[in-house]
């Protein structure tokens, strides 16, 4: 069965620096999606970005980019300049790239980000 | 403004009494799905539908029930709601042409059962 495990409970950045939060995940698969997903105290759910395991080349949105190891089956975000408005909880999820007729998501426990001023 | 809506938002009933949580989306996705977040446990996925009159359980189907009789909602229904159903509850959408199986989940909604 495949997980995604987030190692990291808790993290804090300083207002415009850098923060890696990582991920790591297990599957036989060999094609696949990984997702970040935001949750700020709103609650609401919120895409940051997701990678295609069969690109090779990182994701990149804005300040948010990924460093996906496929090999490692690790898939780390790192927030650049980060902002206040950064803080928030953060899911890593996977999904099969053949979900038959459930797009289910599978999803780590979270890494809540603080940003300090 | 594409979006899922869910309603309540926040809600507190007592054990037994039937609730309705609805969802709706505007985006003409086929697929919907609902997950409960608890505290240590992630999101976990209840129900999910890929179509009109086609539903199927997730993970944790046990205590609810669910309907897609329109394409745009998929409310979830708690026959008799019991403490251990209290968390905070997401419906999330996709098209079927989202290749990366991308969700677009509504702002929640938190459930008591006292």
């Amino acid at each position: 069965a495949q997980t995604v495990t987030q190692s990291q409970p808790e993290m804090s950045v300083q207002e415009a620096e850098t923060v890696t939060l990582s991920c790591t995940y297990d599957t036989s698969e060999s094609d696949y999606y990984l997702f970040w997903y935001k949750q700020p105290p709103s609650r609401q759910m919120i895409l940051v970005i997701r990678q295609e395991a069969y690109k090779q080349q990182n994701a990149t949105e804005n300040r948010f980019s990924v460093n996906f190891q496929k090999a490692a089956k690790s898939f780390s975000l790192k927030i650049s300049d980060s902002q206040l408005g950064d803080a928030a909880m953060y899911f890593c999820a996977y999904s099969p790239y053949n979900a038959g007729n459930n797009r289910k998501l599978i999803w780590g426990l979270g890494t809540s980000l603080a940003v300090n001023p | 403004e594409a979006q899922v809506t869910q309603n309540p938002r926040y809600l507190i009933t007592v054990t037994g009494k039937k609730l309705t949580v609805t969802c709706s989306q505007n985006m003409n996705h086929e697929y919907m799905s609902w997950y409960r977040q608890d505290p240590g446990l992630g999101l976990r996925q209840i129900y999910y539908s890929m179509n009109v009159e086609v539903t199927d359980k997730g993970d944790v189907p046990e205590g609810y029930k669910v309907s897609r009789k329109e394409k745009r909602n998929f409310p979830l229904i708690l026959e008799s709601p019991s403490p251990n159903q209290t968390s905070l509850y997401f419906c999330a959408s996709s098209s079927r042409g989202s290749g990366a199986n991308v969700l677009t989940f509504g702002a929640g909604s938190r459930l008591t059962v006292l």
